[in-house]
């Protein structure tokens, strides 16, 4: 089993629409949960970083963490073009060990 | 702010041949990761440092691939008699390690196309 799993998508939603991202994981020593938007041949983009367990919000973009199911959401509301992308979660414990998901790409449409 | 800075963004070898590549951190940081991601896939851990001194490297990476950070600044990676499953991004992040959680920043990428 995978330490992380990310539904690989794609996903293609209308502009303005909310999108939720999501992950599981299986390792419950991970605390620090984080989203990394990916556009095309580029690197990963810090996005969010949350610790624990609850909601952050920044702009259009909330993240979720369910420490009890062991899974964790992004959501983008009022969703623009500009946000097509890959989206990667990323999480850690203590240790210096970051583990990814395989990312979901999305496409928002005009 | 000066983010991280790979070089080149891509390079084309032939199999057997050997290939090098630069990371810059973000110039506080203190710590510097090596990734490999291929198309589809997250960013693979191959090996990271804190400061000059190499702590971790992943079982992945085979001993055709060296890593070097002298003086704790940039750093290189090598790939030596490169073969075509060794194409791939790889990517250079740099973190803070210190008081709070690190985060990861990373760089554009080295897109490697071994023919």
């Amino acid at each position: 089993q995978k330490e992380v799993e990310q539904d690989p998508g794609p996903l293609s939603v209308p502009e303005g629409a909310i999108v939720s991202l999501n992950c599981t994981y299986s390792n419950s020593a991970f605390q620090y949960f984080m989203w990394y938007r990916q556009y095309s041949r580029k690197g990963p983009e810090l996005l969010m970083y949350t610790y624990s367990s609850g909601n952050k919000e920044d702009g259009r973009f909330t993240a979720q963490v369910d420490k009890s199911s062991k899974y964790i959401s992004l959501f983008i509301r009022d969703s623009q073009p500009s946000d097509s992308a890959t989206y990667l979660c990323a999480m850690s414990g203590t240790g210096n060990q970051f583990y990814f998901g395989t990312g979901t790409s999305l496409t928002v449409i005009p | 702010d000066t983010g991280v800075s790979q070089d080149p963004r891509h390079k084309i070898t032939k199999r057997g041949q050997n290939v090098t590549f630069r990371c810059d951190p973000i110039s506080e940081h203190n710590r510097l990761y090596w990734y490999r991601q291929t198309l589809g896939q997250g960013p693979e851990f191959l090996t990271y440092f804190q400061n000059e001194a190499q702590l971790e490297k992943s079982r992945l990476l085979s001993d055709r691939f060296s890593a070097e950070r002298p003086k704790g600044s940039f750093s290189t990676l090598e790939i030596q008699r490169t073969e075509q499953g060794d194409s791939a991004m790889y990517l250079c992040a740099s973190s803070f390690y210190g008081t709070e959680h690190e985060k990861l920043f990373f760089g554009s990428g080295t897109q490697l196309s071994v023919l």
